[in-house]
């Protein structure tokens, strides 16, 4: 069965520096996103990408990120300035099209510790 | 403020019966509801999805109902085997946007 892939399984990166986490979307996909949890806590939305543009973002989705599909298979979260509060699993999720609510499949995430 | 609540304490479960879970919202006028899994340091893995004008969808061992009048999702899994041991999320999709906002989820042990 098709999934969502993501790369790395987990990030560890020093304060200041900037990462980016990567994911392949499942192919035939059209919507995009990316979700955050925080260790005991719940998933949060943070940014959602359709027709190569944002459609809709969280309050979480500073300035200091971004998102971009550099080509037609990645779908890539950049972090400019990474905060020791950016420690989580991201998530990043794909669905088929927005018509008669489809689900969104997730991947297993990468884990991002920020020493 | 909308809040997305489920049971905090772990249901422990005897294999063979159902486990039954509670998803309450308030302030949100959900078109849609998923349930998902989580096992440990894995991503959310889909289930079911459940629309507004439905009461009950079925898959498998699994059956979601949704009653939008008690603002309530019912989650139960018959025949509880100890691989249905992990967290499950409730997750709401709202008309007109593309995110879903999940409550914290309700963890399940099955004892053999």
């Amino acid at each position: 069965e098709p999934e969502v892939t993501q790369t790395p399984s987990h990030q560890v990166t020093q304060m200041g520096q900037e990462v980016i986490l990567r994911c392949v979307p499942i192919s035939n996909h059209l919507y995009f996103y990316w979700y955050r949890q925080i260790l005991g806590q719940k998933v949060e939305f943070l940014v959602s990408f359709y027709n190569n543009e944002i459609s809709e973002k969280s309050e979480i989705f500073d300035d200091q990120f971004s998102v971009e599909r550099p080509d037609g298979s990645n779908f890539t979260l950049k972090i400019r300035s990474t905060k020791l509060e950016d420690s989580a699993m991201y998530f990043c999720a794909s669905r088929f099209s927005q018509g008669g609510y489809q689900p969104q499949h997730f991947g297993d995430g990468t884990r991002l510790s920020i020493l | 403020s909308q809040k997305i609540e489920q049971n905090s304490e772990a249901l422990n479960i005897q294999e063979g019966k159902t486990a039954t879970l509670t998803c309450n919202y308030t302030n949100y006028s959900p078109a849609y509801l998923q349930w998902y899994r989580q096992d440990p340091g894995r991503g959310p893995v889909f289930l079911l999805l459940i629309r507004e004008n439905e009461k009950e969808k079925r898959k498998e061992r699994l059956k979601v109902t949704f009653d939008t009048t008690l603002k309530q999702s019912l989650f139960h899994i018959t025949a509880s085997q100890p691989a249905d041991s992990a967290t499950y999320l409730c997750a709401l999709g709202t008309r007109g946007n593309n995110r879903l906002a999940f409550g914290k989820g309700n963890q399940v042990v099955v004892i053999p």
